[in-house]
């Protein structure tokens, strides 16, 4: 199956610094991939929609100037959690669309980044 | 999209069948239903989809009602590795989100 992956698995950061994630499609090119966020115990939340060449769609309730999104090519988007609190502790998975894929089961999940604000 | 309702947790004794049964009842004609499981601090995995035919693959069937009101999983075998938190999503084919609800947490016992 197709592969997505994230970089880095886990990061640990003082409070009020900016991280950034990234997300790849390592062998099918996505024009469309997902950000979610999953708080322990809890099911995962989507927060946004990055499409290629175009500005991310956000979810109701997710600050955008906070999540910084690009997706500046067809097997990559980032993710950047600016001015970072403990808060914003959580692990945050990505899914990508293969644009060449069979409509039906296309979106493809990342292991997850597992984000730590001290 | 449809929303859907999923007991909680499951337990199941290992090699015998899993069965996960999941409520849509506002399904609409144009959506399938998905499913995907999250192993322990994983991202999601595919496992299987249907829009009103039962549908059988290497990891699971799913079986559907004839009014797609609601539909089950079955693992035929279950095993340790199996134990996961498993979603059930409703959704149309081309294009719509994702959306999770809360899940079933399938635990899988020797």
């Amino acid at each position: 199956g197709a592969v997505v992956s994230q970089h880095p698995s886990w990061v640990i950061c003082k409070s009020g610094t900016s991280v950034k994630i990234e997300c790849r499609s390592l062998d099918f090119q996505a024009t469309t991939m997902f950000w979610y966020r999953q708080f322990p115990k809890q099911s995962l939340m989507l927060m946004a929609t990055s499409n290629e060449g175009s500005k991310a769609t956000y979810e109701q309730g997710v600050e955008k100037d906070k999540f910084l999104i690009n997706h500046a090519s067809l097997t990559l988007s980032t993710l950047t959690v600016t001015s970072a609190h403990p808060e914003d502790s959580s692990f945050y998975i990505c899914s990508a669309r293969d644009s060449g894929a069979k409509a039906y089961n296309e979106q493809f999940f990342g292991p997850g980044t597992r984000l730590t604000v001290l | 999209d449809a929303k859907t309702t999923q007991p909680p947790s499951m337990d199941c004794a290992e090699g015998r069948a899993a069965n996960l049964p999941c409520n849509h009842s506002t399904i609409s004609g144009n959506e399938y239903v998905y499913w995907y499981r999250q192993i322990h601090s994983q991202g999601p995995q595919y496992i299987i989809h249907g829009l009103k035919n039962n549908e059988t693959n290497e990891m699971a069937s799913l079986i559907i009602t004839e009014d797609r009101k609601s539909s089950t999983l079955i693992l035929p075998h279950a095993t340790l590795r199996d134990t996961a938190v498993y979603y059930c999503i409703v959704r149309v084919a081309q294009g719509g989100k994702l959306i999770f609800g809360q899940g079933t947490e399938l635990s899988v016992k020797p």
